[in-house]
């Protein structure tokens, strides 16, 4: 049981660079996060998909788009990279209907 | 103001103190509060979890709510250097699966 996975650790893209976060659960919960985390900022919320096949906007979405792929899978895209986006992202996973989060290991982001 | 206040710190303390971390929160709607525990480079764990007013035991670690002052707090008792790490409070209001994060406050046990 890995819990929440996280690919890849680190990445570094140039601006206008594009990419995409892997994020995935094997514990069969419902709901999936995807968070930034910035020195003095705490976890930002990016996207929620609170369950297969739904995807909503959090906090701070705006460069950024998600996929749900099927109930295991939740993926974050940068299309088009700025300095701005360096950070850790993590995403994380909840069984629905509880309120607290397991979270991945984190992908740390360096935009240049 | 955030709707969730958590002093940063460092806090550093020497090995064995009882150590207290502390969250003020704005909004009287959240009945849920959790405690992280994120080591440096790690993403972050659940420590704590209660809901609504009272205290929660678990081994060194007491968690305590006070709805009427909005205030949350961690204890720690007998801490040691593996302690060491940014503790996360957290808060929901029923119904509502997203929460509301504090900055975090990080913790240095000394030997």
């Amino acid at each position: 049981n890995a819990g929440v996975t996280q690919t890849p650790k680190f990445q570094v893209l140039k601006t206008g660079q594009s990419m995409t976060l892997q994020c995935a659960q094997d514990m069969n919960h419902n709901s999936m996060y995807w968070y930034r985390q910035d020195p003095g900022m705490g976890l930002r919320l990016i996207y929620y998909s609170a369950s297969e096949g739904t995807t909503d906007k959090g906090e701070v979405p705006n460069g950024y788009n998600v996929s749900r792929l099927n109930k295991r899978e939740f993926s974050l895209r940068l299309e088009s990279a700025a300095p701005s986006q360096t950070s850790v992202y993590f995403c994380a996973s909840t069984p629905g209907g509880v309120y607290e989060q397991y979270f991945g290991p984190g992908t740390r982001l360096t935009v240049t | 103001q955030k709707e969730v206040e958590q002093d940063p710190g460092p806090l550093s303390v020497p090995e064995g103190a009882i150590v207290s971390l502390n969250c003020t929160y704005s909004n009287s709607a959240f009945q849920y509060f959790m405690w992280y525990r994120q080591y440096s480079r790690k993403g972050p764990e659940l420590l704590m979890y209660t809901y609504s007013s009272g205290n929660k035991e678990d081994g060194r670690f007491t968690a305590q709510v006070d709805k009427s002052s909005k205030y949350i707090s961690l204890f720690i008792r007998d801490s040691q250097p593996s302690d060491s790490a940014t503790y996360l409070c957290a808060m929901s209001i029923g119904g509502s699966y997203i929460p509301t994060f504090g900055r975090g406050t990080s913790l240095i046990v000394h030997p």
